[in-house]
């Protein structure tokens, strides 16, 4: 079956701080990937989608590539801010595999401090 | 064009009584998702509805936990005899299709407080 594996958090940054948050995937087609952000009381907003393999996604200053050789998506920023403060989830969304059903990751919480 | 909206945001239901719990999707969309979230943990996703139709329950609890998404009107998720264990925040999503790469659009969730 389908799986996405995030890396634990919380990661705790600095302001201005460069960010990774790592996600591995295993799926039985050929899956499109997503990065959601959800803020503290929120729904799930989509940050940004990658549809095959070496596209890059891109949106507010994240940035994740989709590498279909090591089947990662990792989503990167080059300077966080305190607003980017939230959850993170990774997601992979195969109909090829036979389900409609979206596959998420467990979620990584980022903390930026002043 | 409003997104998809749930209500109430906030349920607050003793133990034995039942919660519903609406969800209008997005303007055309016929594709809503339930999910629930615990604290400190990921999406659990719970059932998969067209309209008129359950496309995929398999998340669901085989007891207390029902779903529709009617011709007219909202998706309901129906939770009977609450426990406290149900406790958790419901999130809806909607997507126009099912094509592997369409994201889907939450909103904003239910929290359930069971006392």
């Amino acid at each position: 079956g389908n799986s996405v594996t995030q890396m634990e958090g919380p990661v705790t940054l600095s302001e201005e701080a460069f960010l990774t948050i790592n996600c591995t995937y295993t799926a039985t087609g050929y899956p499109s990937l997503f990065w959601y952000v959800q803020y503290p009381g929120e729904g799930l907003q989509l940050l940004l989608k990658a549809t095959k393999a070496d596209d890059k996604g891109s949106n507010k200053g994240f940035e994740a590539t989709y590498r279909k050789e090591t089947t990662s998506f990792h989503l990167e920023k080059g300077s966080v801010q305190v607003s980017d403060s939230a959850v993170y989830f990774c997601a992979l969304s195969d109909q090829g595999g036979g389900s409609y059903i979206p596959t998420f990751g467990r979620g990584t919480s980022l903390i930026v401090h002043p | 064009n409003a997104g998809v909206m749930q209500n109430p945001r906030h349920l607050v239901r003793r133990r034995g009584q039942e919660a519903r719990l609406r969800c209008s999707p997005m303007k055309g969309h016929s594709h809503v998702y339930w999910y629930r979230q615990l604290p400190e943990e990921g999406l659990k996703f719970m059932v998969y509805l067209q309209k008129e139709n359950i496309i995929d329950e398999s998340g669901m609890p085989k007891e207390r936990f029902s779903a529709e998404f009617p011709k007219e009107g909202p998706s309901i998720l129906r939770i009977q005899q609450v426990v406290r264990g149900d406790s958790a925040a419901y999130f809806c999503a909607s997507s126009p299709g099912t094509s592997g790469n369409v994201e889907q659009y939450f909103g904003p969730g239910t929290r359930l407080t069971v006392t």
